[in-house]
Order: C-alpha cells, then sequence, then structure tokens
C-alpha cells in the first residue's frame, strides 16, 4: 500500500524551528518529486516546496524563501522539511504529497498525500 | 503574483449535476487537476491532466477545459459528493498554485 507519514508537527513559539518528517513506502521513492502542501485553520491549500526525485533540485514558495528548507534521504525513503525564523502565519496543517509520474515535474499532480501534521506558532 | 479563481460555493440537489469552473490567465498552456477534501480529511486527486481520471474515482467526475476556464462536472451527484474542491495549475515558472476552493453543498 502507497503510503505517507507525516510527523513532527507541534506547538512553537514566533522565531522558533521545527523539522517535519514524512515517512513513505510502498513505492520507489527515489524516482518521484515530492512536496509539502500547508493549509492554514478554514482555509484553502497552499503549495509550500518540492523536491526532485534525487534531491538535486529543490522549489520554494515566496512566502517561506530563504526561512524553510526542503531535503530528502532516499535510503530512509524520508522527505523533511526544516522551518526556521516561524510566524503565526505559518500555522497550518502541513501535508507531503507525492507527485503522480516517476521522473515528473514538481508542478505535477499530487497523487498520494499524508494524514498531514499540525504545527502552531504562537507564545 | 498568479491565481486561479474558483466560486467559494456550489449547491445542487441529489442526482442533479454539479460544475465547479475555475479560470486562470496560464490554464490554456499548463494542465489542471481537481482534488477533492472532506473535512478532517487530505486531499483526494480526482482529476488530473484537465481531464483524466485516476483508478477508483468514479465515472460521474469529469473535466473539461476551454480558454483560460477548467471545469470539474460531477453528474449524477451524491450525498456522498459534499465536500471541498480545489483546482491546481501552475504559473508561468512551473511554480503549483492552488485556486481557493469551492465548497460543494447537497441540498
Amino acid at each position: 500500500e502507497v503510503q505517507l507519514v507525516e510527523s513532527g508537527g507541534g506547538l512553537v513559539q514566533p522565531g522558533g524551528s521545527l523539522r517535519l518528517s514524512c515517512a513513505a513506502s510502498g513505492f520507489t521513492f527515489s524516482s518521484y518529486a515530492m512536496s509539502w502542501v500547508r493549509q492554514a485553520p478554514g482555509k484553502g491549500l497552499e503549495w509550500v516546496s518540492a523536491i526532485s526525485g534525487s534531491g538535486g533540485s529543490t522549489y520554494y514558495a515566496d512566502s517561506v524563501k530563504g526561512r524553510f528548507t526542503i531535503s530528502r534521504d532516499n535510503s530512509k525513503n524520508t522527505l523533511y522539511l526544516q522551518m526556521n525564523s516561524l510566524r503565526a502565519e505559518d500555522t497550518a496543517v502541513y501535508y507531503c504529497a507525492k507527485g503522480l509520474l516517476p521522473y515528473g515535474d514538481y508542478s505535477d499532480a499530487f497523487d498520494i498525500w499524508g494524514q498531514g501534521t499540525m504545527v502552531t506558532v504562537s507564545s | 503574483s498568479y491565481e486561479l479563481t474558483q466560486p467559494p460555493s456550489v449547491s445542487v440537489s441529489p442526482g442533479q449535476t454539479a460544475r465547479i469552473t475555475c479560470s486562470g490567465d496560464a490554464l490554456p498552456k499548463q494542465y489542471a487537476y481537481w482534488y477533492q477534501q472532506k473535512p478532517g480529511q487530505a486531499p483526494v486527486l480526482v482529476i488530473y491532466k484537465d481531464s483524466e481520471r485516476p483508478s477508483g474515482i468514479p465515472e460521474r467526475f469529469s473535466g473539461s477545459s476551454s480558454g483560460t476556464t477548467v471545469t470539474l462536472t460531477i453528474s449524477g451527484v451524491q450525498a456522498e459528493d459534499e465536500a471541498d474542491y480545489y483546482c491546481q495549475s501552475a504559473d508561468s515558472s512551473g511554480t503549483p498554485v492552488f485556486g481557493g476552493g469551492t465548497k460543494l453543498t447537497v441540498l
């Protein structure tokens, strides 16, 4: 079964840091671009960041550029999101999502999503 | 920044056809994708590449494209289709963009 399981969310103070993880199973992880997508409470979906299958290319939304870092460990089938200098507006459920096609573009559809992990930035 | 525009809400009676639109200047050049999200759940892909349906998605879900507008059509709407629906595409640089979402209410 293809599955993504996020972890690492929690409550953090403004200016703090948090690292999210996404454990993948059931598919050849290294063949697929992966993304993080977030959803603020009661709001819509917002793409945050993406990484190519090899990890050699990374992409960021302007809202997180310079503060967040995406990475992956293909030997552990795990995706990460290091979040620094967190702000109240970063409060959201963070989903990891798998690209639809092997060796596909990072702007492709997301066919598998994790259950999400909640990040709350508050003092 | 690039925007995809969806109506905030659409209401239909069971058995009728629901149409949800998504408008964006780059849609003639970029594929569109559609997701269904029920409360407390992760999004589910229901349409990719404008009109393709993933395996396991009921045939009543279909997609179409015309110029700067793409449309998700749900034929014979069922109560279980009540959900939020989001379109996704990309801007000219390839950055993924989501529409604001449409709440489908089944009366």
